[in-house]
């Protein structure tokens, strides 16, 4: 079994750029695609960022994700941050014996 | 318009026996996974098991098996999950969610229902 570990928390200004990161606990992250969520204070999960750095339509172009293949970590990267970004954001991965594996989550607060 | 729409919230007590539900509509529900999710109060996303309503193939997370059930009724549109002896530690948020039908990530989520279990 593998694990994804994200940092807890993270802060930035608004009007800023903030990078959220994934780190995959054994194997390649470049083996299987990383997905990224959006959590809201009392909302469900949505999809930011799938199969590494596709966005769903509706979701902005400040949101990118990627993934670095000489290190084991998936990036999300918030650009030009607004207090709506307020969220927690999960990374999501899977191998041929864990078919869904999330990231403990980060909160990510824009003051 | 795609929308799964999830039963209410429940409260329960230790040893009760609870099923909930996940109504998907605006889209051909036989032919896309319904996953579950639970997130237990301030924690993070943690997954259940899954279930392709179409021929019911159900697999289930290692942390669940035995745990839960997971079931669809395709003439209703339908996917359940249900407990038959429920624990305070199953109190918690559930999700359903739509599995994307060629990749592995959820792309339309429910609502949640909440489940309180105290005695």
């Amino acid at each position: 079994n593998f694990m994804l570990t994200q940092p807890h928390s993270v802060s930035e200004s608004p009007g800023k750029t903030v990078t959220i990161s994934c780190t995959r606990s054994s194997g390649s992250i470049a083996s299987n695609y990383v997905q990224w969520y959006q959590q809201r204070p009392g909302s469900s999960p949505t999809t930011v960022i799938y199969e590494n750095n596709q966005r769903p339509s509706g979701v902005p172009d400040r949101f990118s994700g990627s993934i670095d293949s000489s290190s084991t970590s998936a990036s999300l990267t918030i650009s030009g941050l607004k207090t709506e970004d307020e969220a927690a954001y999960y990374c999501q991965s899977y191998d041929f014996n864990n078919p869904w594996v999330f990231g403990g989550g980060t909160k990510l607060t824009v003051l | 318009e795609v929308q799964l729409v999830q039963s209410g919230a429940e409260v329960k007590k230790p040893g009760e026996s609870l099923k909930i539900s996940c109504k998907g509509s605006g889209y051909s529900f036989t032919t896309y996974w319904i996953g579950w999710v639970r997130q237990m109060p301030g924690k993070g996303l943690e997954w259940m098991g899954i279930i392709y309503p179409g021929d019911s193939d159900t697999r289930y997370s290692p942390s669940f098996q035995g745990q839960v059930t997971i079931s669809a009724d395709k003439s209703i549109s339908t996917a359940h999950l249900q407990w038959s002896s429920l624990k305070a530690s199953d109190t918690a948020m559930y999700y359903c969610a739509r599995r994307f039908s060629t990749g592995r990530y959820f792309d339309y989520w429910g609502q949640g229902t909440l489940v309180t279990v105290s005695s």
